[in-house]
């Protein structure tokens, strides 16, 4: 069965660079969440869009943005990037509102040095 | 908004024992709680979940409890063996579009 696809699954950056993570959710899945892990921490709730709309926003910093398009992918942007933003980036679908199973991808590691 | 609290952080067993974790929230409104097991370095995976309707669910050695009132809800994991070694999430959605995570709880389990 397909699964969430994120890429890059790994990414280097130096300080005040910019990275572009995207998320391909499972085929009909209509929702997208950003989760930020960082090490030995549990996933931190970054932001979620339904039908190509921000539906819910966490914790996610102001140099942060995302997006998802026609196609229900996601991209999330990062500018200005911290050494604090080094972390394990998680994108989740799930069909309809989110009081169901989050399909987790395999994530995405990004490096800030 | 809401907030999930997860303990105990580490808990160490011997196969074949039973672990139990345990976590409260604090939106009543909450109304979904799943629990997740993550390997080291994979993502987070759905174990077992239970809606505000139901007070117990079980699914062969898994089972979770969940008390309304109290805002309490737990896992339990009876016969463990040494591949149930992993982090373990539990988690609440307030019937919107945000799960939030307890912190996590690292099971060990000694052959």
């Amino acid at each position: 069965a397909a699964g969430v696809i994120q890429s890059p699954r790994h990414l280097i950056k130096e300080k005040r660079e910019t990275a572009t993570l995207k998320c391909y959710p499972i085929p009909r899945h209509d929702t997208v969440y950003w989760y930020q892990q960082g090490p030995g921490q549990d996933p931190q709730f970054l932001i979620s869009f339904y039908e190509k709309m921000q539906s819910d926003k966490g914790s996610i910093p102001d140099r942060f943005s995302a997006q998802q398009f026609s196609d229900y992918h996601s991209e999330l942007n990062m500018s200005s990037l911290e050494l604090g933003d080094s972390a394990l980036y998680f994108c989740a679908s799930s069909f309809g509102q989110g009081t169901g199973e989050l399909f987790f991808g395999e994530g995405s590691r990004l490096t800030v040095l | 908004g809401e907030n999930v609290e997860q303990h105990p952080s580490t808990l160490s067993v011997q196969e074949g024992d039973s672990a139990v974790i345990k976590c409260t929230y604090s939106d009543s409104a909450s109304n979904y709680f799943p629990w997740y097991k993550q390997e080291l370095g994979k993502r987070p995976q759905l174990i077992i979940d239970i809606r505000s309707n139901v007070g117990e669910k079980k699914d062969q050695r898994i089972a979770v409890t969940l008390n309304k009132t109290a805002k309490h809800f737990s896992l339990h994991i009876t016969e463990t063996q040494p591949e149930d070694s992993a982090v373990y999430f539990c988690a609440a959605n307030g019937g919107g579009f945000k799960t939030i995570f307890g912190a996590g709880t690292r099971l060990f389990v000694k052959a």
